[in-house]
This record gives structure tokens, C-alpha cells and sequence, in this order.
């Protein structure tokens, strides 16, 4: 398996521009999870989706952010309009659950993000 | 609230010491705890998991342990190597839910 497939690596655009990461997580793997990683805050959980359904958006930071699962092998995070404080690095995970059991997180390698 | 803290944030050691990593959590009542470690400027690599219902994990120069009812992990390196250095997070799935939440890491160096 190719493992958690993030893109771009790299994204240097200008404030108000619109951004958008892209995730494929592993395949048979049913969460999928959005983190963000600063110095100052360390590894925050934006949101997550359980089956393609966001489960909870409640570290989503502002409406600028938005995220997406349309199928269980996509998703995408969107910042309208970006702001310099949006950098960042941006990763996706993804995990399997079965019954109670949780099998614990594979990360895709990142976005690092720069808004000037 | 789970809040899950690291300590030492640094440690500097030489070459071939045996080392231990510390993670402590607030709430005891966990699914599971995983170690990840984090080169500069990349992704996480998963170390180890470890399951509520376990008391340690091994692989390798690794091994993991897990106290719930003390809310305590320690992840023990033995024999380290330059190769070794990184940074190491512990993260706690909360009850209810399948999401992490991490600890600030600790920047373990190994000098040659």
C-alpha cells in the first residue's frame, strides 16, 4: 500500500488566495482525520470523518475553513480566503475502527503551507 | 479534558545509552496510546501502539508501556544511535470518539 497520499507537498500563495489540500487515505482504512501543526500550538485536529461523514469540524478554526469527503478514497481541506496565520503544516491520517477497537493513525508525509 | 504532556521536552545523550521517554495523561479512561516519531521537516512515523487493554508493546530497540490507572507511558530506547534522533510524540485516543490528542513531543538527540 502506498500509505496516506497528501498534495501538494508545498503551497506558497498570496493572503485571500483560496487553498486547497488534497488526501487519499489508505485504502480499507474508514477515518480520516485533518491536523494542523504549528510550533507555538503543536499537532491540532481539525476535523474528522468516520464512513465519509465529518464526525466533529469542532477545531475547524474559522469559517474559512472547510473539508470534504465525497467517497471513502478523497478528501480535500479548503481555506477561503487564506490569511498568513493559516501557515502551517497541514496533515491528513487515516485509521481503521472495527467494533471498538482502533488500530491507530498511518500520516500522510504533509502540506507545508506558507501564506505571504 | 485530556491533556497529555511530555517530559523532558529536549534530551541530549551519547551514543549507545539507554534511554526512557515520558508521557503522562490526564484521564485514564483510554482506547488506545500511540508513539510517533517526527524527523525535521517531515511526516509521522508510527513506533508503536498500544491498546487499553495491553500493558506493553516491543519492536526491535523499542518498547512501550502503559499504566492507565497512573495515566503513564514510557517509551525505553535502548542502545541509541545517532539515527535515533528525532522528535518523539505520544498520542491518547479518547473514549467516545477515535481522535488523538498530543503531546507536545520530546527532541531527542544522540551524539556520535
Amino acid at each position: 500500500d502506498a500509505g496516506v497520499i497528501q498534495s501538494p507537498r508545498h503551497e506558497v500563495t498570496e493572503m485571500g488566495q483560496e487553498v486547497t489540500l488534497r488526501c487519499k487515505p489508505i485504502s480499507g482504512h474508514n477515518s480520516l482525520f485533518w491536523y494542523r501543526q504549528t510550533m507555538m500550538r503543536g499537532l491540532e485536529l481539525l476535523i474528522y470523518f468516520n464512513n465519509n461523514v465529518p464526525i466533529d469540524d469542532s477545531g475547524m478554526p474559522e469559517d474559512r475553513f472547510s473539508a470534504k469527503m465525497p467517497n471513502a478514497s478523497f478528501s480535500t481541506l479548503k481555506i477561503q480566503p487564506s490569511e498568513p496565520r493559516d501557515s502551517a503544516v497541514y496533515f491528513c491520517a487515516s485509521s481503521f475502527t472495527e467494533l471498538v477497537t482502533n488500530y491507530g493513525y498511518t500520516f500522510g508525509s504533509g502540506t507545508r503551507l506558507t501564506v505571504v | 479534558k485530556q491533556e497529555v504532556t511530555q517530559i523532558p521536552a529536549a534530551l541530549s545523550v551519547p551514543e549507545g545509552e539507554n534511554l526512557v521517554l515520558n508521557c503522562s495523561f490526564t484521564d485514564s479512561a483510554i482506547y488506545n496510546l500511540q508513539w510517533f516519531r517526527q524527523d525535521p521537516g517531515k511526516g509521522l512515523t508510527s513506533l508503536l501502539l498500544i491498546q487499553s487493554s495491553q500493558r506493553e508493546q516491543t519492536s526491535g530497540r523499542l518498547n512501550a508501556s502503559l499504566d492507565k490507572s497512573s495515566g503513564r507511558s514510557t517509551l525505553y530506547i535502548a542502545a541509541s544511535q545517532p539515527g535515533d534522533s528525532a522528535t518523539y510524540l505520544c498520542a491518547v485516543m479518547t473514549p467516545g470518539t477515535y481522535k488523538y490528542i498530543f503531546g507536545t513531543g520530546t527532541r531527542l538527540k544522540v551524539l556520535a
